[in-house]
């Protein structure tokens, strides 16, 4: 089965800071990746996805993430947050093949203080 | 434009008295899915319909029923909610199934009584 880790499960930044949060997923098969945001009050959006290709993906509002096949990671980067970053972000992976359920991590609240 | 609606956006049910919660979508996708989120927890898959072919996860309880009546409407009953139900319900929608985003909507807020 698989499942996905989110180590920071609440971050605290001032505007201006560079922005890192970890997402580590298992499964030895090929993946889909996806980072959700959801703003306060909001519905889960997308920010970005990887399918194939380029394993530097760009996102809305300057987020990117880097898939690192060897070390199942899809960590979340933006090298300049913003206060309206503010929010809680959620790293989900489903699967090529078989169970194609998107799974969840925990989530990580980011806090931008101006 | 509102893309994935779910009403209501908050309920209060009572112990054990059944409860219906709905979702409909404007994106004409063929695939309708429903999560349960508890507080600081990551969004769980109930279910999910795939046009008319309903999948359950294995690990759903019973008490969770979900009917799609067309591609617009998905709704989830709860039959007998406990308390360990009150939750955030979020409602998505994909057109097919592989490699594709899925799109939510904002959720109902479940509070059991």
């Amino acid at each position: 089965a698989q499942s996905v880790s989110q180590h920071n499960h609440h971050v605290i930044l001032s505007e201006a800071a560079s922005l890192e949060l970890g997402c580590n997923y298992s499964y030895g098969g090929t993946v889909n990746l996806f980072w959700y945001v959801q703003y306060p009050g909001q519905h889960l959006q997308l920010l970005l996805k990887y399918f194939s290709g380029d394993p530097l993906v760009k996102g809305i509002k300057g987020f990117e993430a880097e898939f690192i096949k060897s070390k199942f990671s899809f960590n979340l980067r933006k090298p300049s947050v913003q206060w309206s970053d503010t929010a809680e972000y959620f790293c989900a992976v489903n699967a090529h093949t078989g169970r194609r359920a998107l799974t969840f991590g925990s989530g990580t609240r980011l806090q931008v203080q101006p | 434009d509102a893309m994935v609606i779910q009403n209501p956006r908050y309920q209060v049910t009572q112990f054990g008295k059944p409860v219906t919660l709905s979702c409909s979508q404007t994106l004409n996708h063929n695939v309708m899915y429903w999560y349960q989120q508890k507080s600081s927890q990551a969004p769980k898959l109930l279910f999910h319909y795939y046009d008319k072919d309903f999948n359950n996860e294995a690990d759903t309880p019973d008490n969770f029923q979900s009917r799609r009546p067309n591609t617009s409407f998905c709704f989830l009953d709860i039959r007998s909610p406990g308390l360990g139900d009150a939750a955030m319900y979020l409602c998505a929608t994909s057109r097919a199934k592989d490699q594709e985003t899925q799109y939510f909507g904002p959720g109902t807020r479940l509070l059991v009584l």
